[in-house]
Order: C-alpha cells, then sequence, then structure tokens
C-alpha cells in the first residue's frame, strides 16, 4: 500500500533563512514522488517532481527537493524563505509498478508554511 | 486555455438535499480524478475515469457517484447530502506525458 507522511503540521521560518519542509513515502516499487503548493482558497499548483535520475531535484519558485532512498524521504527545500512562499505544502506518491493505476496519487496530510519577514 | 473549470465555486445544502459538482478540462487529458480535502486529512481520492466512459472508486467513495459525460466533462453526485460531506472538493485531470495532476478551483461544499 503506497502512502506519505508529513510529520510537521506547521513549520515556521524567518525570511531569508532557508526552510525544509519534510516528507517519508511507503510505496511498493520504484517510487515517483511529487510535491504541490496550495495558496489560500485556490487549487493546487504543481512544484516539482521525482521520477528517476539525480536524487536532487529542481522545481518551480527556487524549490528544490531531495530523494533519499534508504530514509524513503523526499524532503521540500529552499535556500532563502520568502514571505510569499507562505502556503500549505502537500507531498504525493504514486507506484511505478505497471499495475499502479492511472497515475493515482497518495497525499501527505500537508504541512502549512509560514515565512514571517 | 482555461485549465481545469468547476462549478459552482460555492454550495451550501441541506441535509438530504442532491447536487451535482461539474468539472471540465480543456488539455484533452484522458485521466480526471475527484478529491475532498478536510482540515488536517490531506486530500482523498473519491473517484477517478481513465477515459471517457470508465469510472473508478477511489479511497472514500460512500455517498457519491460520477459520470464522465466525455473526455471534457466529470461530474461529481451527491444523491443525499449528509453534513459529513462538507468538505472542499477538488477535480483535477492528469497529462502522462509529464506524469502531472492539473487541479481545479474548487468547490467549498457546506451541508446543514
Amino acid at each position: 500500500a503506497q502512502s506519505v507522511a508529513q510529520p510537521e503540521d506547521q513549520v515556521n521560518v524567518a525570511e531569508g533563512n532557508p526552510l525544509t519542509v519534510k516528507c517519508t513515502y511507503s510505496v511498493s516499487g520504484n517510487p515517483y514522488l511529487f510535491w504541490y503548493v496550495q495558496y489560500p482558497n485556490r487549487g493546487l499548483q504543481f512544484l516539482l517532481k521525482y521520477i528517476t535520475g539525480d536524487n536532487l531535484v529542481k522545481g518551480s519558485y527556487g524549490f528544490e527537493a531531495e530523494f533519499n532512498k534508504s530514509q524513503t524521504s523526499f524532503h521540500l527545500k529552499k535556500p532563502s524563505a520568502l514571505v510569499s512562499d507562505s502556503a500549505l505544502y502537500f507531498c504525493a506518491v504514486r507506484a511505478s509498478d505497471r499495475g499502479s493505476t492511472l497515475g493515482r496519487l497518495y497525499f501527505g496530510r500537508g504541512t502549512q508554511l509560514t515565512v514571517w519577514p | 486555455n482555461a485549465g481545469v473549470t468547476q462549478t459552482p465555486k460555492f454550495q451550501v445544502l441541506k441535509t438530504g438535499q442532491s447536487m451535482t459538482l461539474q468539472c471540465a478540462q480543456d488539455m484533452n487529458h484522458n485521466s480526471m480524478y475527484w478529491y475532498r480535502q478536510d482540515p488536517g486529512m490531506g486530500l482523498r481520492l473519491i473517484y477517478y475515469s481513465a477515459s471517457e466512459g470508465t469510472t473508478d472508486k477511489g479511497e472514500v467513495p460512500n455517498g457519491y457517484n460520477v459520470s464522465r459525460l466525455n473526455k471534457r466533462e466529470f461530474s461529481l453526485r451527491l444523491e443525499s447530502a449528509a453534513p459529513s460531506q462538507t468538505s472542499v472538493y477538488f477535480c483535477a485531470s492528469r497529462n502522462p506525458g509529464i506524469d502531472t495532476q492539473y487541479f481545479g478551483p474548487g468547490t467549498r461544499l457546506t451541508v446543514l
């Protein structure tokens, strides 16, 4: 069974400081991993994904994520946070097996990131 | 190119009433999804559709029905609304080429 854990409901960081939003996953087979962001009263927007290859993935708005297979983690990072990065962040996983149906994603519960000036 | 659109944006129902949430995408995607979002629960899949004429249950299908009317449209119906169905509902479609789902703006539903 596929599942995602985001251990922190909230992350608070000062503007200009680095930020990390944590994600661990469980999946049968090789994982496809995703980060989405949700701004207030909006739908989810795709940030980045890991399918294969380099463990460090770069995405939109200066975000990056590091895939660690041994720790089954896919933490989201940014070297210097902006107040405008404040939003709800979701990690998601799906299996790469042929049995995986229709690109179905399993989402974590979300982490509220607040960047204060 | 509007992406994924949903109507209505807001709805208030009384227990036992029925309604249909509409979703349409103009990206020519085959796969479409309905999710619900509840505080502290993340997104949970209600139903999904691989293509026109096919639908499958997701994680929380009870109390819902869906129709994939054509390639563009995927509707979600509540036959007899219950307070437990108060939630924000998101529709999404998937681009298989880049393996990414695109989400609509959501429908905020309150059942009294």
